[in-house]
């Protein structure tokens, strides 16, 4: 079956400009969380949402946002990127609302602000 | 509060030689614990994770990784390390009961000599 699929791959943005990510799950996860990965910081989680409605929130500004349809396919916005925002975000897709069903995460999407 | 610490920034190993990647995880309650492989510029791929049960789990390109309670760690080990293992690992906990959030370590570079 068809992976976690992230688009686009690759973006590069203005600083004060927004973007959004895309974030398709497996078939059948009712559950997406992101993260964003940088040098400095490393792994951190986003927020996450399950059935469309976001469960968890990391600390992170109020600038980032995101939604999931009822598909589950899940966006997330930044407005007024700044270069700290560049990074690689990556999203994971699992069955279920809890630890236990695993998590498989996409390829990423690479962004970067000039 | 969740925490997962992996002592060793950058390992190097030789090719053949045998692997073991440290990772201690701090939570109150029983974990799920997970390791992760990301080579430069991809996502991440999951080795293998323990959930409950049998504290050896055997995951995949022949990397196995021990539970133990008491010490609190979830030490990666191969027997035999290939070239193409080189990448980054991370050690990743989500607590029982919890909603999807992994804490994820802040990673261990291995470098593998011919």
């Amino acid at each position: 079956k068809a992976g976690v699929t992230q688009t686009p791959r690759y973006l590069i943005k203005t600083r004060g400009q927004q973007v959004t990510l895309s974030c398709s799950p497996i078939s059948g996860h009712r559950s997406v969380s992101w993260y964003q990965q940088t040098p400095g910081q490393g792994l951190q989680f986003l927020f996450e949402y399950f059935s469309e409605t976001q469960r968890n929130k990391g600390n992170f500004p109020g600038r980032f946002s995101g939604r999931q349809f009822s598909n589950s396919r899940s966006e997330m916005n930044v407005s007024t990127l700044e270069l700290g925002d560049s990074a690689l975000y990556l999203c994971a897709s699992s069955l279920a609302g809890q630890g236990g069903s695993g998590y498989t995460f996409g390829s990423g999407t690479r962004l970067t602000v000039v | 509060a969740q925490s997962v610490t992996q002592p060793d920034i950058h390992i190097t190993v030789s090719e053949g030689a045998s692997l073991e990647l440290r990772c201690n995880y701090s939570y109150g309650a029983t974990p799920y614990l997970f390791w992760y492989v990301q080579s430069p510029g991809q996502g991440l791929q999951l080795l293998l994770k323990y959930f409950s049960g049998d504290t050896l789990v055997q995951g995949i390109k022949g990397f196995e990784a021990e539970f133990k309670r008491s010490q609190s760690s979830f030490n990666l080990r191969k027997p035999s390390v290939h070239w193409s293992d080189a990448a980054e690992y991370f050690c990743a906990v989500v607590g029982v009961g919890a909603t999807n959030k992994l804490i994820f370590g802040t990673g261990t570079l291995l470098a593998v000599q011919p």
